[in-house]
């Protein structure tokens, strides 16, 4: 069973550039969902990914947006890349038929922006 | 909105008990979560409890419910030096799909 695969898994961008990163959800899950980590606090949600489709999201501006595939990888675009956006950018995969919807996390992408 | 507290951090020595709390507002909750982060990694899930359960156990964790209180415990029995890393405490409402995640609780073990 492949778990959960980010990247890149690190990098640096400027103030103003555009990023994308990505994800490819754990085999037989169908739900994926974006978190942001700042230093020193828990992951907030950005938003979840059902059937290609945004499926919620959370307190994040419209320049955050994203994909979900076919096969249910997903990516994740952030554009006007401000300082703040520094953070470390956590994709979960879920499957929607669990009621406890545990979710199954990347290993992270770290932004740094400069 | 809902919100989750957690204390910032925990010591404990090597063989000991740790006990890590968490506080929730959303009295709907349905499930409540506990993910491990180890450096550098992301969250691993740990173990989870429905909300018409009090305890839970699962080898050398013990979750612990109090719903009245909205508060929810973590015992990691026997800490190893290995169990080194931040817990978060999360919480789902019935209204909604999306796990809501606390600070995260960083437990230091010691030799």
């Amino acid at each position: 069973e492949t778990g959960v695969t980010q990247s890149p898994t690190h990098l640096i961008k400027t103030r103003g550039q555009q990023v994308t990163l990505r994800c490819s959800s754990q085999s037989g899950h169908n739900t994926v969902s974006w978190y942001q980590q700042a230093l020193g606090q828990g992951p907030q949600f950005i938003f979840q990914y059902y059937r290609e489709e945004e499926n919620g999201r959370g307190n994040f501006p419209p320049r955050f947006s994203g994909l979900q595939f076919p096969n249910y990888s997903s990516e994740l675009n952030v554009n006007a890349l401000e300082l703040d956006d520094s953070a470390l950018y956590l994709c979960a995969s879920s499957f929607s038929g669990r009621p406890a919807g545990e979710l199954f996390f990347g290993e992270g992408s770290r932004l740094t922006v400069l | 909105g809902e919100d989750v507290e957690q204390s910032l951090f925990l010591s404990v020595r090597e063989g000991d008990s740790s006990v890590i709390n968490c506080t929730y507002t959303d009295s709907s909750s349905t499930y409540l979560y506990w993910y491990k982060q180890e450096p550098g990694a992301g969250l691993q899930l740990l173990t989870y409890i429905f909300s018409n359960m009090d305890m839970k156990q699962d080898q050398r964790l013990t979750v612990l419910l109090n719903k009245k209180d909205k508060h929810l415990s973590l015992r990691i029995a026997d800490t190893q030096t290995g169990d080194s890393a931040i817990y978060f405490c999360a919480e789902k409402s019935g209204g909604s799909y999306i796990p809501t995640f606390g600070r995260g609780t960083s437990l230091i073990v010691h030799p």
